[in-house]
């Protein structure tokens, strides 16, 4: 089974220029994450998406960052413009779907993009 | 405010020394826990979870992990660890969404 797939794995930009990734979840998998993880902390969960609707963005900087996934498969997430505190890996996850508070179903990771601002 | 703690930011071991990382959350209401692990050059992977039931849970490799719920604590134990075993540790937390604590690194001494 094809894991989540994430491009580009690295990126070095400066600030105030606009950045974009791409997120390919496993086949069939209805819910999709994007985290954020600054170096030296844990992934932080910026957009849950449920198919092509959004679940929470609740911790989504919505004036700079945006993300969609219009056919509910591949996702992209954009910064617009980058700050220096944007530096960070960027997590995709997937699982098979369900939302909330019991949600059984395991989160599997891609192997993330490296963002770096200048 | 939910939040998730893990006490060690790094702990070196020697092969076959006991393991033990904490993990503590804040939040009184029902939770899903969970242990990720990340070797390095490679992905964030699940280790064990616990939804219910025995508190004492199995994963991958040996390990297992502890709900104490009076504590709020979810500690991951193996008695004895390996050179591979050297990774970051990540405790989650799923209270509606997922929160991650901060990592502990372990390195593990041949």
């Amino acid at each position: 089974e094809a894991g989540v797939a994430q491009s580009p794995r690295y990126k070095i930009i400066e600030k105030r220029q606009s950045v974009a990734f791409w997120c390919n979840p496993i086949s069939g998998h209805a819910t999709l994450y994007w985290y954020q993880q600054i170096l030296g902390q844990g992934p932080k969960l910026l957009i849950q998406f449920q198919n092509n609707g959004v679940v929470d963005d609740s911790q989504l900087p919505k004036d700079r960052f945006s993300a969609e996934r219009l056919k509910g498969v591949d996702s992209t997430l954009k910064i617009q413009p980058a700050k220096l505190e944007d530096s960070a890996v960027y997590l995709c996850a997937s699982s098979l779907g369900g939302a909330g508070i019991l949600d059984y179903n395991e989160q599997f990771f891609g192997p993330g993009t490296r963002l770096t601002v200048l | 405010a939910q939040s998730v703690s893990q006490h060690n930011h790094h702990v070196i071991l020697s092969e076959a020394a006991s393991l033990e990382l904490g993990c503590n959350y804040s939040y009184g209401g029902t939770v899903n826990l969970f242990w990720y692990v990340q070797y390095p050059g490679q992905h964030l992977q699940l280790l064990l979870k616990y939804f219910s039931g025995d508190p004492l849970v199995k994963g991958i490799k040996g390990f297992e992990a502890e709900f104490i719920k009076s504590k709020f604590s979810f500690n991951l134990r193996k008695p004895s660890v390996q050179w591979s075993d050297t990774a970051e540790y990540f405790c989650a937390v799923r209270f509606g969404d997922m929160r991650f604590g901060a990592g502990t690194r372990l390195t593990v001494k041949p």
